[in-house]
């Protein structure tokens, strides 16, 4: 099971939104509505942030939100903060009854 | 409060084994789901295996079936994963994850196991 595509690094201004993208195929991404996205600070464990491809778990900003389109997740942060500079990863529940990360993307706030 | 205490990491030359536990605390255990994901250091996240809430159904990711295995103590609330003929691939940080509906909503600090000689 091949990792899922993300770009390596996004980057943005505080305020701007930005949106990132995650790649897969009808086996993973595109077949279940089971993509969830993860935030992970260096040296921290990671926190999930979106499940079931658009909800936000309790505690998680308003900010953050999900979408899907075909084989392809989207993460999108708007009114980006210092705060949300870290490590994203996307994960998808897949036809062998597995599970895949994706690649992850680096966001840094300008 | 969820809390996920894993233990069981160090040093551990290649082709031997390691098993690593699981000790969760503040929910029902025995109600959920729990997955092993690993992250090698400086690399991304890899999901490695789950087992269900009873232990009865477990998945493993290609690079480590055949050679681990997830399994629970429902009773003492923790997880284990045994670890056989290890490689210096496996080296990474493991974390143990509690699932909510096929999410990981709660994960540990995590444990370091290196593989070398």
């Amino acid at each position: 099971q091949s990792a899922l595509t993300q770009p390596a690094s996004v980057s943005g201004s505080p305020g701007q939104s930005i949106t990132i993208s995650c790649t897969g195929s009808s086996s993973d991404v595109g077949g279940f509505n089971y993509v969830s996205w993860y935030q992970q600070h260096p040296g921290k464990a990671p926190k999930l942030m979106i499940y079931d491809v658009t909800n936000r778990p309790s505690g998680v900003s308003n900010r953050f939100s999900g979408s899907k389109s075909g084989n392809t997740a989207s993460l999108t942060i708007s009114g980006l903060q210092t705060e949300d500079e870290a490590d994203y990863y996307c994960c998808s529940y897949t036809s062998s009854r597995t599970y895949v990360f994706g690649t992850g993307t680096k966001v840094t706030v300008l | 409060q969820v809390q996920l205490v894993e233990s069981g990491g160090g040093v551990v030359q290649p082709g031997r084994s390691l098993r690593l536990s699981c000790a969760a605390s503040g929910f029902t255990f025995r109600s959920y789901a729990m997955h092993w994901v690993r992250q090698a250091p400086g690399k991304g996240l890899e999901w490695v295996t789950v087992t269900s809430y009873d232990g009865s159904e477990k998945y493993y990711a290609d690079s480590v079936k055949g050679r681990f295995t997830i399994s629970r103590d429902n009773s003492k609330n923790t997880l284990y994963l045994q670890m056989n003929s290890l490689r210096a691939e496996d080296t990474a940080v493991y974390y143990c994850a509690k699932d909510q509906n096929g999410n990981c909503d709660y994960w540990g600090q995590g444990t370091l196991v290196t593989v070398s000689s």
